[in-house]
């Protein structure tokens, strides 16, 4: 089992410039997560996937964010254009109804620590 | 208010000592409890679900108290290895799969 895989691990980019954040998924978990943490906030949920369709996306902070997940195997997080208070660690988890959630919770990725200059 | 509340800490504990954290939810419709575990610049692991009837895992013991909407995590002989921040997580309600962290407290063993 590769777990949760993230990328990239670290991005520093520009204000106003794209910023793509990828995740794959461990093989036939049907929800998808993507958490943002800071220290000020800690973890927010800003958007979960079922079966690859948006279940739930009131965490998006505004437009400038989008979230897709075209197949089971992976997931993207875009910001457009990028903010300096965009700066974050960005987390993937997944789960899976069958296993239950009471009992397993969510495997995260690693991360993707986005710096916004 | 928050939905899921934890003292921040840091608890500063020498190796050996018992140490217990608390936690408190709003969410009344909340059915999935949990402690994870995240260690510095590292993603958050889980490090036990918590069942009504309280659970054990080694040195570590959670409890839930449904009516004050009160969880706690106690750990026995603390190592050095135990230092790390410990969140309390919430489901946001009945089935949902919204997980609601709180902002941890953090656990400093020293030797």
């Amino acid at each position: 089992d590769a777990g949760v895989i993230q990328s990239p691990r670290h991005e520093v980019t520009e204000m106003g410039q794209e910023v793509t954040l990828r995740c794959k998924p461990i093989s036939g978990h049907d929800y998808l997560f993507w958490y943002r943490q800071t220290m000020m906030r800690g973890l927010e949920l800003l958007i979960y996937f079922n079966n690859n369709v948006p279940i739930d996306d009131s965490g998006m902070p505004e437009d400038r964010f989008s979230a897709k997940m075209p197949n089971a195997s992976f997931s993207t997080l875009k910001i457009q254009p990028s903010e300096p208070r965009d700066s974050a660690v960005y987390f993937c988890a997944s789960s899976n109804r069958d296993r239950g959630l009471a009992n397993y919770g969510y495997t995260f990725g690693s991360g993707t620590r986005l710096t916004v200059v | 208010r928050k939905e899921v509340e934890q003292d921040p800490g840091p608890f500063n504990v020498p190796e050996g000592a018992t140490v217990a954290f608390n936690c408190t939810y709003s969410n009344s419709a909340s059915q999935s409890f949990f402690w994870y575990r995240q260690d510095c610049r590292k993603e958050p692991k889980l490090l036990m679900s918590v069942y009504s009837s309280g659970n054990e895992d080694g040195r570590f013991t959670a409890q839930l108290n449904r009516a004050s909407q009160y969880i706690s995590l106690l750990i026995r002989d603390s190592k050095l290895s135990d230092s790390a921040t410990y969140l309390c997580v919430v489901n946001r309600g009945d089935s949902s799969y919204k997980l609601i962290f709180g902002s941890g407290t953090r656990l400093l063993v020293r030797p």
